[in-house]
């Protein structure tokens, strides 16, 4: 199973963009990059997923190099309400039968301060 | 929208109780899981279902049962609880076959033990 590092905690300023960055130098060649929101008192939230280059969608964007052994997701112009923790995981999606088990770590704490 | 509910937000019970938590999904996913959230250590898995009737161990099943009787609903059973199960617990379920492997989560139960 690929283990993933990422930092325990950020800061940032409401406006700025945020990039969290994520390292799995033992990703396999059939696991996807997957990141997930959580607020407090909440189950984490689906963010983003990836295999290469890079994949954006209206909440965040995802970059990832050539080699995989990490991953950047990028807050553009961040609010107050994107403080949460963020969670990098790498494995392949679940297939019916088959389990490939996602491991969530302790994830990164962001504040966002105005 | 999927919607993971989860029976009871706040639980408090004594040791030696059986606990029970209740979780139910609207979107007739094959595959559902609970984990355990306790500060500093992330999401840990204790049991996941990939079909009814059907169980396996996560990565820290021990003093937990489970039972997948229908589709929807996915039970966590403490047999006797233990001041070390005070945690959060979360539900989620996933589609069976392709996609991103998203995982959609409860709000969570609050358990302590006394």
């Amino acid at each position: 199973l690929a283990k993933t590092t990422q930092p325990i905690s950020m800061d940032s300023y409401e406006g700025q963009e945020v990039n969290i960055t994520c390292s799995h130098n033992n990703i396999a060649t059939n696991d996807y990059i997957t990141w997930y929101q959580q607020f407090p008192s909440q189950g984490p939230r689906f963010i983003i997923q990836g295999y290469k280059t890079k994949v954006t969608n209206e909440v965040a964007s995802l970059f990832i190099p050539a080699d995989r052994k990490s991953s950047t997701l990028s807050l553009p112009r961040v609010s107050l309400s994107d403080t949460a923790v963020y969670y990098c995981l790498v494995g392949a999606p679940m297939f019916s039968g088959g389990y490939n088990k996602l491991i969530f770590g302790a994830g990164t704490r962001l504040a966002v301060h105005p | 929208d999927v919607k993971v509910t989860q029976s009871s937000r706040y639980l408090v019970k004594r040791t030696g109780e059986k606990v029970f938590l209740e979780c139910v999904q609207d979107m007739d996913h094959e595959n559902m899981f609970w984990y355990r959230q306790d500060p500093g250590l992330g999401l840990r898995l204790i049991y996941f279902s990939y079909d009814v009737k059907m169980k396996e161990k996560g990565d820290i099943p021990e003093g937990y049962s489970v039972s997948r009787e229908k589709k929807e609903r996915f039970s966590l059973i403490l047999e006797s609880a233990s001041t070390n199960q005070t945690s959060m617990y979360l539900c989620a379920s996933s589609p069976g076959t392709g996609g991103t492997g998203e995982l959609f989560f409860g709000e969570g139960s609050r358990l302590t033990v006394l």
